[in-house]
């Protein structure tokens, strides 16, 4: 079955470590995405990335940073510089063919306190 | 800041009833597309719109991409407890790439 995976689904974390949230895919996709979702809100980017080792900052990068050694993994990590790092992470990727039908994983929820 | 009005936020209807939420904006779009999520999981793609005026179904699901290029809208027909959830429209903003804009969503709720 072809899709996205983020794991894991839950993940609690004392404040002032780094976590990083994992975000996999075996749709051949070339661009991937992260997205970070609070209560009653929609879906603001972070990071971006359209090839491998190439990525580039969202709308609110701050906190945040990312690797895409591979075409099937783009990891995201939450630093400890990241005000408000409690939140719904989700993870999306879209094919060159069709740049902006993006797909997304199942999300991982982050809790910090 | 987000640029796509969506409304309205949230609706309770009964079973069988027709649905309607629209999504709307200062700012031309290129593309629109619509998103459904169940709590605690992610968006799933509903519907695509590439070109202005497109109407198209998905079931009992219409979508269309408004003639101005800056509103889309989403009617469901004879609502089902299963429609439950946020429904999202994105866009694709005219010289932003391939990134999108999200609204804020809609949430509905069925009564059966």
């Amino acid at each position: 079955d072809g899709g996205i995976t983020q794991s894991p689904k839950y993940l609690f974390r004392k404040e002032g470590q780094n976590v990083t949230l994992s975000c996999e895919q075996n749709l051949n996709h070339d661009a991937m995405y992260w997205y970070r979702q609070d209560p009653g809100q929609g879906l603001r980017l972070i990071y971006y990335s359209q090839i491998v080792n190439d990525f580039q900052k969202g709308d609110i990068a701050e906190g945040y940073s990312v690797s895409r050694e591979k075409k099937e993994s783009f990891p995201l990590t939450v630093t400890s510089a990241q005000k408000n790092p409690t939140a719904f992470y989700l993870c999306a990727s879209s094919s060159t063919l069709d740049l902006y039908e993006q797909y997304f994983g199942p999300g991982t929820r982050l809790t910090v306190t | 800041g987000q640029q796509l009005n969506q409304s309205p936020q949230s609706m309770f209807i009964q079973e069988g009833e027709d649905v309607s939420m629209n999504c709307t904006s200062s700012s031309i779009f290129n593309t629109w597309l619509w998103y459904k999520q169940d709590p605690g999981e992610g968006p799933v793609l509903l519907i695509a719109l590439y070109k202005a005026g497109e109407l198209t179904s998905n079931g009992r699901l219409t979508a269309q991409f408004g003639i101005t290029r800056k509103d889309s809208f989403l009617n469901i027909s004879a609502s089902i407890p299963s429609d439950v959830g946020i429904y999202f429209c994105a866009g694709q903003l005219e010289n932003a790439g391939n990134m999108l804009t999200f609204g804020g969503g809609t949430r509905l709720m069925v009564k059966p």
